[in-house]
Formats: structure tokens, sequence, C-alpha cells
């Protein structure tokens, strides 16, 4: 069965730190693609990184980047010199075999200034 | 600027009761889908449908139906309201497999 796992409800950084939040998936497809989106306190959901199971190279958007460790199915987001602004909760997702996607619980994150 | 829409954003309703969400894109996507969102367990989909007159149920479906009459619009039934039905719900669409747009949501409550 298809699954990810967030095992962090709630991390704590400092203002400009790196902070990496955790995400391992299951599945049993070959193909198939990681993402995380982030949930700021509005309420709506903003993706942020994608990675595709075949892609060789972390995947990369600004401040984020994506920690793909396939051996160990673990697909880890990295938030380089955190912001007040990042304060939010984060979503990690995985898609295969068509286009339905399935969503960890999600660990919320809080940047202390 | 191409957009999904989601209404109403806040909706109270009664048990029992039959309550329609709405949500429209403009995208032009062939995929869309309905999320509930509820604290520790992320995202759960409901229905999907990959293209006009096709939908398909998801892991959390019982107590829900959608139809696609067409390309913008994937309307949410609760055919019959329960508590255990209040949530939030996500509307998303999609193209190509790599990523979601996601409406704003909308925030039901069953009393």
């Amino acid at each position: 069965a298809q699954k990810i796992t967030q095992t962090q409800p709630g991390m704590f950084v400092q203002e400009k730190e790196a902070v990496t939040l955790d995400c391992t998936y299951d599945t049993s497809d070959q193909s198939y693609g990681l993402f995380w989106y982030k949930q700021p306190s509005s309420g709506e959901m903003i993706f942020l990184i994608y990675q595709g199971s075949y892609d060789e190279q972390n995947a990369t958007e600004g401040r984020y980047s994506l920690n793909f460790q396939k051996a160990r199915k673990s697909a880890n987001l990295v938030i380089s010199a955190s912001q007040l602004g990042d304060s939010a909760m984060y979503f990690c997702a995985m898609i295969s075999g068509g286009f339905k996607t399935i969503f960890g619980a999600g660990t919320r994150l809080f940047v202390k200034a | 600027d191409a957009e999904i829409t989601q209404s109403p954003r806040h909706k109270i309703t009664e048990t029992g009761r039959q309550v329609t969400l709405a949500c429209h894109q403009t995208w032009n996507h062939n995929n869309m889908f309905w999320y509930r969102q509820d604290l520790g367990h992320g995202l759960r989909l409901i229905h999907y449908s990959y293209g006009v007159q096709d939908t398909n149920k998801g892991e959390v479906s019982d107590g829900y139906s959608v139809s696609r009459s067409n390309t913008e619009d994937l309307p949410l039934t609760l055919e019959s309201a329960a508590s255990s039905q209040t949530s939030v719900y996500f509307c998303a669409s999609s193209e190509t497999g790599t990523r979601k747009t996601f409406g704003s949501g909308t925030r039901l409550t069953v009393v």
C-alpha cells in the first residue's frame, strides 16, 4: 500500500538557520513523484517543490531543496536561511499510478525571531 | 488569470441535510480532485475525475458523490450530512502529474 509518513508533528527553528523536515514514503511503483506543499495560517496550499523518482539530481527551488534518498525511501525538505514567513504547516505528498496524490499528516514549523 | 475557486468559503448545515460544495477551474485541466483535511490526517482523497463523465472513488468516499458534466466544474455532494463530515474541503486540479493547483478551501460544519 502507498503511504507517506511525517514523524515530526512540530518543529522549531531559529530565524536564519536551516531546518530539515522529514518524510518517508512507501510504494511498490517504480515511477512516482514526491512533492512538498506549504499551508500558511491563511489556509491555502502552496506548491513548493517536486522530485521525480527517476531524477538523478535533488530538486531545488530557491531556499527549498529536496533531499531524495531513493534506497531509504526518504524525501526530506530542507529550508535554508529560515524566515519568519516560513512558519506554516508543511505536507509531503506522493503521486504514483495515475494522477492521484496522497499526503502525509504534516509538520508544523515554527520560526523563532 | 486562470484560477480555481471554491464556494462557499464557510458553510454550516444540519445533520441529515444534503449539501453541495462547488469547485470551478479555468485552467482547462482534465484532472480534478476533492480532498478533506482533518487534524492529524493531512489531506485525504474523496473523489477524483480524469475528464468529463469520468469519476472515481478515493480513500474516504463514503457519504460523498461527484459528477463531471463539463471540464470546469466538479461539485461535491454530501448526500446526508453527518457530524463526522465536519472538515475543511479542498478542490484541486492538474493537467500533468507533477503538481496540483488548489482552491482556497471550504470550511464545513455539520451541527
